[in-house]
């Protein structure tokens, strides 16, 4: 069994400045994978960036990073020179290597303010 | 390649009616799966199908809830009978594969029950 806990409802951060989104998860799978999603105002979900569990190095998409700390079970997303368009829930969510499904924790809504 | 595609985005039913949605995976996607999102919370699996089998339905409501993916056309959630509790968000996502890595994600339908 799978479980995501996101302790931030809100967050918001000024236009250029970075922020971090908090994400604690807890498995009894040997191998997962971690995903944060966004999901902007038209609530179409979008993938933003994925960890594979046995990958020590974080992984990173242009503005966006991830903090991996495995044995704390805990799994940051770090925003930096944030922008408007970045103001959206996010989802932490992991599923088991081998698995189809996804769990989710209940987001954090970000805003950016100008 | 087009998306995901959901319709319709928007759907407005009594109590007591029933509400179809629909769900057409990226061309080359066998793999489908509907989440639900209730108000303020994260999304949760519902069900998995492969064409014309239900893989598993473990997070479906046991009563008035029924999903199917043909051999031919999209994928169907059909719910009979709705209740206010049934007003969410419907999420479907399909995969070329049965796994969560590769899972793309549709627009999603707005269920309101009046």
């Amino acid at each position: 069994a799978q479980t995501v806990t996101q302790s931030q409802p809100e967050m918001s951060v000024q236009e250029a400045e970075t922020v971090t989104l908090s994400c604690t998860y807890d498995t009894s799978e040997s191998d997962y994978y971690l995903f944060w999603y966004k999901q902007p105002p038209s609530r179409q979900m979008i993938l933003v960036i994925r960890q594979e569990a046995y990958k020590q190095q974080n992984a990173t998409e242009n503005r966006f990073s991830v903090n991996f700390q495995k044995a704390a079970k805990s799994f940051s997303l770090k925003i930096s020179d944030s922008q408007l368009g970045d103001a959206a829930m996010y989802f932490c969510a992991s599923s088991g290597a081998g698995s189809y499904q996804l769990t989710f924790g209940k987001g954090t809504k970000l805003s950016v303010i100008p | 390649n087009a998306g995901v595609m959901q319709n319709p985005r928007h759907l407005v039913r009594r109590r007591g009616q029933e509400a179809r949605l629909r769900c057409s995976p990226m061309k080359g996607h066998s793999h489908v799966y509907w989440y639900r999102q209730l108000p303020e919370e994260g999304l949760k699996f519902m069900v998995y199908l492969q064409k014309e089998n239900i893989i598993d339905e473990s997070g479906m409501p046991k009563e008035r809830f029924s999903a199917e993916f043909p051999k031919e056309g999209p994928s169907i959630l059909r719910i009979q009978q709705v209740v206010r509790g049934d007003s969410a968000a419907y999420f479907c996502a399909s995969s070329p594969y049965s796994r969560s890595y590769e899972q793309y994600f549709g627009p999603g339908t707005r269920l309101t029950v009046t």
